[in-house]
């Protein structure tokens, strides 16, 4: 079946501009995670949805990073005057949304933003 | 301290090596430990997952988890070029808002030379 998938894959901005990366998550997961990878960092946790709970921002960096979730399905990760240490791959991952567990995660390609 | 350290290498190997990748962690209330595997220019997949201590054998794969130390490994036998990619390890738990949280280590960049 399709997996996670995300768009754009690649995408260059100019410093100051707000940019929108897509995830579509796998049919019928109910949780659905963002994650920026960036040279020296690792995976780091950005947000986390659950269903129609209330999201999980703890790891959102600052207040120009915001994400939506539509539907309970496609989400959409926003970013306001892009700064240049922003520039980093940020990954969609989704997983079925049992409570209580640690679930597989499965992950989208990623969209790999540059701020230039 | 981060939650997950995790020596970021590159290491590169022959091919046949037995590899041998590792991990510390720092909060020991975690009880889920779980290994990815990234190639490049794509997401992380799930490769092992392990409960508590001990080991777990999958084909060449063992994920070995020790408590007492706060360490976690991931040996690969008779590793093979396909096997070159970044391995990520990782920790779930944590609770937040009813779920377990996972934690990612910064992941090691194995190369296996034919």
């Amino acid at each position: 079946g399709a997996g996670v998938s995300q768009s754009p894959s690649n995408k260059v901005t100019e410093k100051g501009k707000d940019v929108e990366l897509r995830c579509d998550p796998i049919s019928g997961h109910t949780a659905l995670y963002w994650y920026r990878q960036s040279l020296g960092q690792g995976l780091e946790f950005l947000i986390y949805f659950q269903g129609n709970s209330a999201p999980d921002k703890s790891g959102l960096p600052s207040d120009r990073f915001s994400a939506e979730r539509t539907g309970g399905s496609v989400s959409t990760l926003t970013i306001q005057r892009t700064q240049q240490e922003d520039s980093a791959v940020y990954l969609c991952a989704s997983s079925l949304g049992g409570r209580g567990v640690v679930e597989t995660q499965y992950f989208g390609p990623g969209t790999r933003l540059l701020v230039l | 301290q981060k939650e997950v350290e995790q020596d970021p290498g590159p290491l590169s190997v022959p091919e046949g090596a037995i590899v041998s990748l590792n991990c510390t962690y720092s909060n020991s209330a975690f009880q889920y430990f779980m290994w990815y595997r990234q190639y490049s220019r794509k997401g992380p997949e799930l490769l092992m997952y392990t409960y508590s201590s001990g080991n777990k054998e999958d084909g060449r794969f063992t994920a070995q988890v020790d408590k007492s130390s706060k360490y976690i490994s991931l040996f690969i036998r008779d590793s093979q070029p396909s096997d070159s990619a970044t391995y990520l390890c990782a920790k779930g738990g944590g609770n937040s808002g009813g779920y377990q949280k996972v934690t990612f280590g910064i992941g090691t960049k194995l190369q296996v030379i034919p």
